[in-house]
């Protein structure tokens, strides 16, 4: 199984600031990483697919790079709505045995 | 619109079969390169993938739990449903089923917002 560990588990940034979370796999998963976003309540978001494509309808203060084990999720000019958890997936095998990290968890400074 | 509704018991008794049904709209289940998946998410723990269902009613199971689950599909009620047998505490989680189209070179492009279930005597 594939291990997915993301860092920071809480971060704190202020609005309109920059974050940097950071997902690391426990070996290669080429491009096949995927980043969620995750609040109380609601059905989570795909915000990244493909290490660096954003879903549609997402802004563009969201980016996302990274291949093989390291990835990263940028989000630019936070804002209030972007307070939340976010996820990274691996979705690289077939057979399907998807993974995701634990979370980070985005809060304001 | 695109939607999946996650639906079954709030609580269940250790030993019991959960059953959970995930509702969809917008699209078939028998559409080309459409896969729909089960995941859960214990409280404060990370998602865990379950199984999933592909277009050709193919279906794929979590290596830790393949000797718990089914997932089975109608395709006359567009509905997905999950059982798990010889529930534990531990499977007290939010549950969540999660659309794949380009299934499987994608991944889950829409979620439903997930049922809750507890696991209790």
């Amino acid at each position: 199984e594939i291990v997915m560990t993301q860092s920071p588990a809480t971060l704190s940034v202020s609005p309109g600031d920059r974050a940097t979370l950071s997902c690391r796999a426990s070996q290669s998963v080429n491009r096949k990483l995927a980043w969620y976003q995750g609040k109380p309540g609601q059905a989570p978001r795909l915000l990244i697919y493909g290490a660096s494509t954003r879903a549609t309808g997402i802004p563009a203060r969201f980016s996302g790079s990274g291949s093989g084990t390291e990835f990263t999720l940028t989000i630019s000019g936070l804002q209030s709505e972007d307070f939340a958890v976010y996820y990274c997936q691996q979705y690289n095998n077939w057979p399907p045995m998807y993974t995701f990290g634990q979370g980070t968890k985005l809060e304001i400074k | 619109q695109v939607t999946l509704t996650e639906s079954g018991p709030a609580l269940v008794r250790p030993t019991q079969t959960l059953t959970l049904t995930c509702s969809v709209s917008g699209f078939f289940l028998t559409t080309s390169a459409i896969c729909v998946s089960w995941i859960r998410q214990p409280p404060g723990k990370a998602l865990e993938w379950l199984a999933l269902i592909d277009w050709n009613d193919d279906k794929y199971y979590s290596t830790s739990l393949k000797t718990r689950l089914t997932i089975s599909r109608d395709t006359s009620k567009n509905q997905v449903v999950l059982t798990l047998t010889n529930v534990d505490p531990v499977d007290t989680a939010t549950y969540y089923c999660g659309r794949i189209i380009n299934c499987p070179l994608w991944t889950f492009d829409i979620w439903g917002q997930g049922t809750m279930v507890t696991v209790s005597s």
